[in-house]
C-alpha cells in the first residue's frame, strides 16, 4: 500500500459526459501529479500541483482540469468525454522539499471507460 | 527533464541476477537518478534512487558510473514477480516545480 488513495477504482460513462477523479496523497506530501495511461501506452504526464498551486503542465487537454484543495487532496475533472479518453489515470504524491531527492508514490489508478 | 535511454526489453531467468542499464549522458550535477517499475495493471512503484554513490535497499541495488552518465539497476535474484516495466528517470534536486516524465522503460520478462 503506497498510501496514495484514488477513487473511484473504476468508472464507466458515456461520451459527452463529465467525471471527477479524486486523489488523496500520502500524509505530509505536498506535491500531487496526474498521469494518463492508455491501453499499452506509456505514462503521459498531465499536471502537477504543489501545496495548492499548479507547478507544471504536460500534455493535458483543454477539456481536462485539475485542482489541489487546502487539505491537499486533488481532483482531476474530465469533460466532454470522448472514446479516446478511456484510460487508466494515476495520481502520485511526493514531499515538497527538494523533490529530486525524494521518491514519489503512486496510487492504484482509476480505470475510466467511455462508451 | 534530462533524457534517459533504456533498452526496450530484457529477459532473465528466475533466481538469476538482472542488470538493467540506463544511459543519461546529459545529466546535470543536481539530477537524482530514480528507478520505478510498473507491474501489469498496477500503478508505478518506487524502486530506488541515488545521486552519486551506489545505493542498496531491500528491493535492489543502484550502481552509478563515476561520470554519472549511466547507471544500472541490479535485481540480485529475479523472481517471477519482478516481471514489469522498469523506468529510469532523472529528477532535479533543486527544482520544486518539477514535473516527472516517464519514457517507454524496459520491459523485463522473467522465465521460470
Amino acid at each position: 500500500d503506497s498510501g496514495v488513495t484514488q477513487t473511484p477504482k473504476h468508472l464507466i460513462t458515456a461520451t459527452g459526459q463529465r467525471v471527477t477523479l479524486r486523489c488523496s496523497p500520502r500524509s505530509g506530501d505536498l506535491s500531487v501529479y496526474w498521469y494518463q495511461q492508455s491501453l499499452d501506452q506509456g505514462l503521459q504526464f498531465l499536471i502537477q500541483y504543489y501545496n495548492g498551486e499548479e507547478r507544471a503542465k504536460g500534455n493535458i487537454l483543454e477539456r481536462f482540469s485539475a485542482q489541489q484543495f487546502p487539505d491537499l487532496h486533488s481532483e482531476l475533472n474530465l469533460s466532454s468525454l470522448e472514446l479516446g479518453d478511456s484510460a487508466l489515470y494515476f495520481c502520485a504524491s511526493s514531499v515538497g522539499q527538494l523533490q529530486g531527492a525524494t521518491e514519489a508514490f503512486f496510487g492504484q489508478g482509476t480505470r475510466l471507460t467511455v462508451v | 527533464d534530462a533524457k534517459t535511454t533504456q533498452p526496450n526489453s530484457m529477459e532473465s531467468n528466475e533466481e538469476e541476477p538482472v542488470h538493467l542499464p540506463c544511459n543519461h549522458s546529459t545529466i546535470s550535477g543536481t539530477d537524482y537518478i530514480h528507478w520505478y517499475r510498473q507491474l501489469p495493471s498496477q500503478g508505478p512503484e518506487y524502486v530506488i534512487h541515488g545521486l552519486t554513490s551506489n545505493v542498496n535497499n531491500r528491493m535492489a541495488s543502484l550502481a552509478i558510473a563515476e561520470d554519472r552518465k549511466s547507471s544500472t539497476l541490479i535485481l540480485h535474484r529475479a523472481t517471477l514477480r519482478d516481471a514489469a516495466v522498469y523506468y529510469c528517470i532523472l529528477r532535479d534536486g533543486n527544482n520544486y516545480g518539477q514535473n516527472f516524465v516517464f519514457g517507454p522503460g524496459t520491459r523485463l520478462s522473467v522465465l521460470p
